[in-house]
């Protein structure tokens, strides 16, 4: 069974841009989370997608949304980049909740210029 | 807001020895879930244990155990005869059980170092 499924694996972006990461869930799994990772404030929850529906969001500025597909593919987008937004960004998916666990992908390495 | 504390920045542990990483978690819930994930240079983050708070009995995968105590909101994670290859960021997890949805609240993490 294929894992989680993140792309691209890296990419490189200046100030002001905008970028788009993707993410496909292990099939039959229909939630889909994102986390930003970095050296100084850790892991740290962004949002939830269930059945095309975001049910949960962190604290994040508005700049960083998402969607979900019919197919459970997810889209994380960040406008206007700034410095601060460099870091890993690790997605996972479950099949729902409760003591399901959360399967990660190999996450996207983004880095601000 | 829950919050989860791993006290120990960095662990060794000798090959073949065993070793305890530490995690306290804060919350004023009775139902949720606590995990451990491990994370490679790979950066894949692997589940290694997980244990579900109404269960009294610790959670056991082969090499690796809980010791959870509730009433202290502590969740350590013992690996015995560690390996070259748990060398990796530990990261301890809680998910509520309350709250709609999979949010994880993560901890600092704990890098393990495996010595030869």
């Amino acid at each position: 069974k294929a894992g989680v499924t993140q792309t691209p694996r890296y990419l490189i972006k200046t100030r002001g841009q905008q970028v788009t990461l993707s993410c496909s869930p292990i099939s039959g799994h229909r939630s889909v989370s994102w986390y930003q990772q970095t050296p100084g404030q850790g892991l740290q929850f962004l949002f939830e997608y269930f059945s095309e529906t975001q049910r949960n969001k962190g604290n994040f500025p508005g700049r960083f949304s998402g969607r979900q597909f019919s197919n459970s593919r997810s889209e994380m987008n960040v406008s206007t980049l700034e410095l601060g937004d460099s870091a890993l960004y690790l997605c996972a998916s479950s099949l729902k909740g409760g003591s399901q666990p959360q399967h990660f992908g190999d996450g996207t390495r983004l880095s601000i210029l | 807001a829950q919050t989860v504390t791993q006290s120990q920045p960095e662990m060794s542990v000798q090959e073949a020895e065993t070793v305890t990483l530490s995690c306290t978690y804060d919350t004023s819930e009775s139902d949720y879930y606590l995990f451990w994930y491990k994370q490679p240079p790979s950066r894949q983050m692997i589940l290694v244990i997980r244990q579900e708070a109404y269960k009294q009995q610790n959670a056991t995968e082969n090499r690796f155990s809980v010791n959870f105590q509730k009433a202290a909101k502590s969740f350590s994670l013992k690996i015995s005869d560690s390996q070259l290859g748990d060398a990796a960021m530990y990261f301890c997890a809680y998910r509520s059980d309350m709250e709609y949805g999979n949010k994880l609240v993560f901890g600092a993490g704990t890098i393990l170092r495996v010595k030869s």
